[in-house]
């Protein structure tokens, strides 16, 4: 199946910090890429959605200013957690889209603790 | 928010029996989709199935749909210790985006 990678894989930061993560669609293009949050033993959460060359559409709740997407290109998009507290550790999961096959693929997830 | 409603929420059985997992979901949807999910890991996409379909079969997946109870189960022949992880369906909304139940956390013993 197709490829998505995730960089980095985990992260640890102190508290006010920013973190970027890098999302990437390796063998097709992808024109909507999503990005996802999820808590331990629970179900992912939509966080926002990523279309390239346009503004991020963000889930009610969401901060915009907060979690900063970037889809620059059709097989790139990233998510910058701005100045980082303890409460947004979680795993953080994105997805890509291939319109060819209609089939969402997804990363692999970067662990994000922030101390 | 959450659409979909996963039953049961854990499951353990013996390694060789058949698993059977249910979905259930309040709109109307374009496809429905199975993922697993293994501990600390990315998401695997199992199988589609669209609204017009009623049954789709991969390997020893067997997957159905029934779009009137707006439910479906995801059941897995012959299990094996490879196949625990937490199973996941998720709805297409709209044109694109996917909302998740909340998972069955499947265990199988050898």
């Amino acid at each position: 199946g197709a490829v998505v990678s995730q960089h980095p894989s985990w992260v640890i930061c102190k508290s006010g910090t920013s973190v970027k993560i890098e999302c990437r669609s390796l063998d097709f293009q992808a024109t909507t890429m999503f990005w996802y949050r999820q808590f331990p033993k629970q179900s992912l959460m939509l966080m926002a959605t990523s279309n390239e060359g346009s503004k991020a559409t963000y889930e009610q709740g969401v901060e915009k200013d907060k979690f900063l997407i970037n889809h620059a290109s059709l097989t790139l998009s990233t998510l910058t957690v701005t100045s980082a507290h303890p409460e947004d550790s979680s795993f953080y999961i994105c997805s890509a889209r291939d319109p060819l096959v209609d089939t969402q693929y997804f990363g692999p997830g970067t662990r994000l603790t922030v101390l | 928010s959450q659409q979909g409603e996963e039953d049961p929420q854990a499951l353990s059985i013996q390694e060789g029996e058949n698993a059977t997992m249910n979905c259930s979901y309040k709109t109307s949807i374009n496809n429905l989709q199975w993922y697993r999910q293994n501990s600390g890991r990315g998401l695997v996409h199992l199988i589609l199935i669209r609204s017009n379909e009623r049954e789709k079969h991969s390997g020893r997946l067997r997957v159905t749909l029934d779009t009137s109870k707006k439910s479906s189960s995801l059941l897995i022949t012959a299990s094996r210790a490879a196949d625990t992880a937490s199973y996941f369906c998720a709805t297409a909304q709209g044109a694109q985006k996917l909302v998740f139940g909340q998972g069955t956390r499947l265990t199988i013993n050898p």
